[in-house]
């Protein structure tokens, strides 16, 4: 079955320290996306992209980093420039065919960092 | 610039009970409306869309209109059960030079046997 695949669901850091988040999908979708979700709050942007080798800042990209080598692939980097990094972490991708496609999810990955 | 607005929760129903999530947006232009529901630690799923005015989209017994002139997209099920215990988004998307979805707050539905 096709999907996108988050790792690991739990991760667990020290402040300082830089971590990443691993996004995978199979499901031949160009653009991939990275969402945080906070409790009580809805989904925030942080980083999203349209192409291989190409991405772009959502609303909330200061402390993040992402990098789009190959299409399956988009994993996000926490740094420890990130103010309040602890959040569950939520990847997604779509078709760009034109017709406003939904997006897929990963189950996410919830950061901790202490 | 554009945004959603979804009833506040925790909503808590008996099973059976009608269900009603009021979804509200603001938009610019002519966007697609999404209903996304998140079970206990998962990501989102798509639960319906309607692309165009009129549009009602369903699936597994939730119904949503898009409805122009009130700008609402209400998320509606006739029935109720406890399995459909979960958070509910309400989102929309609008083409422009890349696509940006805006998702509503989340209302949490909790359902009681």
């Amino acid at each position: 079955d096709g999907g996108i695949t988050q790792s690991p669901k739990y991760l667990f850091r020290k402040e300082g320290q830089n971590v990443t988040l691993s996004c995978e999908q199979n499901l031949n979708h160009d653009a991939m996306y990275w969402y945080r979700q906070d409790p009580g709050q809805g989904l925030r942007l942080i980083y999203y992209s349209q192409i291989v080798n190409d991405f772009q800042k959502g609303d909330i990209a200061e402390g993040y980093s992402v990098s789009r080598e190959k299409k399956e692939s988009f994993p996000l980097t926490v740094t420890s420039a990130q103010k309040n990094p602890t959040a569950f972490y939520l990847c997604a991708s779509s078709t760009t065919d034109g017709d406003n496609s939904p997006l897929h999810f990963g189950n996410g990955t919830r950061l901790t960092v202490t | 610039g554009n945004s959603v607005t979804q009833m506040e929760g925790p909503v808590t129903l008996s099973e059976e009970a009608f269900l009603t999530i009021n979804c509200t947006y603001t938009a610019t232009g002519y966007p697609s409306l999404f209903w996304y529901v998140q079970y206990p630690g998962e990501g989102l799923q798509l639960l319906l869309k309607a692309t165009k005015a009129d549009d009602k989209g369903s699936n597994k017994g939730f119904e949503a209109t898009y409805r122009k002139e009130t700008t609402s997209f209400h998320l509606e099920k006739g029935s109720v059960q406890v399995s459909d215990s979960a958070v509910y988004f309400c989102a929309l998307s609008e083409r422009t030079s890349y696509d940006k979805v805006i998702f509503g707050p989340g209302t949490s539905l909790s359902v009681i046997p």
